[in-house]
Parts: C-alpha cells; sequence; structure tokens
C-alpha cells in the first residue's frame, strides 16, 4: 500500500520569494515519485519526477525535488516564485511493480499562490 | 492539437441521468485511465485499461462502468448519476513499453460534471 500526504492545501507566497511545498509519502517498496501541476482549467502537467537514478531532480520551469528517504519527503522547491507559477501541484507516488503498470496515488493538493 | 481530448469539458445532469463522458488519445498509448478529482482529495483512480481487452478496477470504481472502444478511445459512464457524483473527471494515457522508469500518465484537459 502507499499513500501521500501534502502538508498545506493553501500556500502564499511573494513573487520573488522561496516556494516550498511538502510532500512524504509512504510505501512498502522503493517508490517512483512525481510532482505534477495543474493550471486553470487544464489538465495536470508532469513537473518532475523521480527514479532513483539522483536524489536531487530538476524539473520543468525552475523547480526541482529531492528525495530523502530517511524523512519520507519528496518536498518542491523553486528559488524565486513568478507570478506564472500560480497553480494546483499534486505530488504523486507509484510503486516499481513494472507488471501492475505505473499505478499513481496522489497527494489532495497544494494551491500555490502569487502575491505581486 | 491536444494529444488527450475530453468531452463534453462541462456537463450538467440530473439525479437519475445516465450519462458518458469520452476520451480520446492521438498518442498511440495502448494504457488508459479515468480519474475523479475532489477538493482536497486529489486524484483517485476510478477505472484504468492496459490494453482494448483488459479493464480493471480502480479504487473508487462504485457507480460507474467503462468501455474500451478502441486502442485509442475510452469512455466513462454514470449509468444512474447521483450528486456525489459531481466532480472533475480526468482521462490519462501512458505508454507500456516505457513502463517502469520512463512511463509518464499525460492528461486530457478534464470534464467538469454537476449532477443536480
Amino acid at each position: 500500500a502507499q499513500s501521500v500526504t501534502q502538508l498545506g492545501s493553501h500556500v502564499s507566497v511573494s513573487e520573488g520569494a522561496l516556494v516550498l511545498l511538502r510532500c512524504n509519502y509512504s510505501s512498502s517498496v522503493p517508490p517512483y515519485l512525481f510532482w505534477y501541476v495543474q493550471y486553470p482549467n487544464q489538465g495536470l502537467q508532469l513537473l518532475l519526477k523521480y527514479t532513483s537514478a539522483a536524489t536531487l531532480v530538476k524539473g520543468i520551469n525552475g523547480f526541482e525535488a529531492e528525495f530523502k528517504k530517511s524523512e519520507t519527503s519528496f518536498h518542491l522547491t523553486k528559488p524565486s516564485a513568478h507570478m506564472s507559477d500560480a497553480a494546483e501541484y499534486f505530488c504523486a507516488v507509484s510503486a516499481k511493480n513494472n507488471n501492475a503498470g505505473n499505478m499513481l496515488t496522489f497527494g489532495g493538493g497544494t494551491r500555490l499562490m502569487v502575491k505581486p | 492539437d491536444a494529444d488527450v481530448t475530453q468531452t463534453p469539458r462541462n456537463r450538467i445532469t440530473k439525479t437519475g441521468k445516465r450519462i458518458m463522458l469520452e476520451c480520446s488519445q492521438t498518442k498511440g498509448h495502448d494504457r488508459m485511465y479515468w480519474y475523479r478529482q475532489d477538493p482536497g482529495l486529489g486524484l483517485r483512480l476510478i477505472y484504468y485499461s492496459f490494453d482494448v481487452k483488459d479493464i480493471n478496477k480502480g479504487e473508487i470504481s462504485d457507480g460507474y462502468s467503462v468501455s474500451r472502444q478502441a486502442q485509442a478511445k475510452f469512455s466513462l459512464s454514470l449509468e444512474s448519476a447521483i450528486p456525489n457524483q459531481t466532480a472533475l473527471y480526468f482521462c490519462a494515457t501512458s505508454d507500456r513499453r516505457l513502463a517502469g522508469v520512463q512511463e509518464t500518465q499525460y492528461f486530457g484537459p478534464g470534464t467538469r460534471l454537476l449532477v443536480l
């Protein structure tokens, strides 16, 4: 069984400030971890994913996330927020079970608001 | 043109009515998924299909049925809609040939359903 917890359903930052969106997971097997972004009235778009190649993963639009096994965390960060980053962000986990395919379990989502 | 399309984008229906949501993809992927999104709950898997002859229940399949008419088409039906099924519904696809490390799910723009 696997689960994802995103701390903070809403996060507000000022433009230019650090963005930190928290994600903790539980998984009985080594996981794959994902961050997806959903802009208003759009579907989900992959931001980045961890597949065990490197613990620090760089994604699109200047975002990155660090896998910390000891903390079972995969927090998403961006050094300087931009107005265009305002969206909802979802953390997801899947088990490394190729026979079952990439079955994703999502967190509840965090809505990021960026103030001018 | 969008690779994963969903129709309709918005739908209002009444309790007890049967409705169908449709998903089409031009990505050539064999795997397709239906999710629903509710505020604070993230996305939850309703059904998934790994090929035309393979249909599987997800986490919350009660009250729903699906049909995989072709590799590119995957429909979701609500046999007798109830207000509790008011949600945002997403279709997604992935490629079995990239199972595991490279497999990523690609999402459609969503269908917003309101059951009165």
